[in-house]
């Protein structure tokens, strides 16, 4: 069935160095694209979103990029903190249709001091 | 900011009891969605509700049931608990079913004995 993909589990980077985390999509009619962070014992905090009519958005030290040709959708979070360090996940919906978000199994980021 | 809450974050039953998780949005949102989650699976949807007293299911419904009698609260209910239904369980309301983020509770951390 359609489904909604991440590359890595876990990706530990070093504190200040840019993180990225990647995410694969398989249904083509998908066009509207969500990055979730969960904290330990937290429920999933909206990240940023983008839109199928958009490649690229930038929020605050974030950017997600969505390439639509390989449905393939990235976070970039930049001088990557401490407080980052959470499971991100990433969902896909229809910006017209009434089905509900898709959500992928998550990626868990470690930041090293 | 949206508030999501759910009843409960801790809550431990047994086997065969029936089992209510309440959830409460303050932000009059017409979608409601109840999800569980496990290490490995992501979020998985079990049921929505577009509008008062009307549900959908969603992709893992078997063992479970809704209530929407009024537009703030979404129940889930486990009619007969068992130990697979041992889970992260994560209410999340919205405005748009898919095309705008979801705002989630922190979860209630259900175990059954």
């Amino acid at each position: 069935g359609e489904s909604v993909g991440l590359h890595l589990p876990t990706l530990s980077v070093q504190e200040g160095d840019n993180s990225i985390i990647n995410c694969a999509y398989s249904n083509s009619a998908s066009d509207y694209f969500i990055w979730y962070k969960q904290e330990s014992g937290k429920g999933p905090q909206f990240i940023i979103d983008i839109r199928s009519n958009m490649d690229k958005r930038q929020g605050q030290r974030v950017t997600v990029l969505l390439n639509k040709t390989v449905k393939h959708l990235s976070l970039q979070i930049a001088a990557t903190q401490p407080g980052d360090s959470a499971v991100y996940f990433c969902a896909e919906g229809s910006v017209t249709g009434r089905r509900a978000l898709t959500f992928g199994s998550g990626t868990r980021l470690q930041v090293q001091p | 900011d949206v508030k999501v809450t759910q009843s409960s974050r801790y809550l431990v039953k047994r086997t065969g009891e029936k089992v209510f998780l309440e959830c409460v949005q303050d932000m009059d949102h017409e979608n409601m969605f109840w999800y569980r989650q496990d290490p490995g699976l992501g979020l998985r949807l079990i049921y929505f509700s577009y509008d008062v007293k009307m549900k959908e299911k969603g992709d893992i419904p078997e063992g479970y049931s809704v209530s929407r009698e009024k537009k703030e609260r979404f129940s889930l209910i486990l009619e007969s608990a068992s130990t697979n239904q041992t889970s992260m369980y994560l209410c999340a309301s919205t405005a748009g079913p898919s095309n705008q983020p979801q705002h989630f509770g922190d979860g209630t951390r259900l175990s059954i004995l």
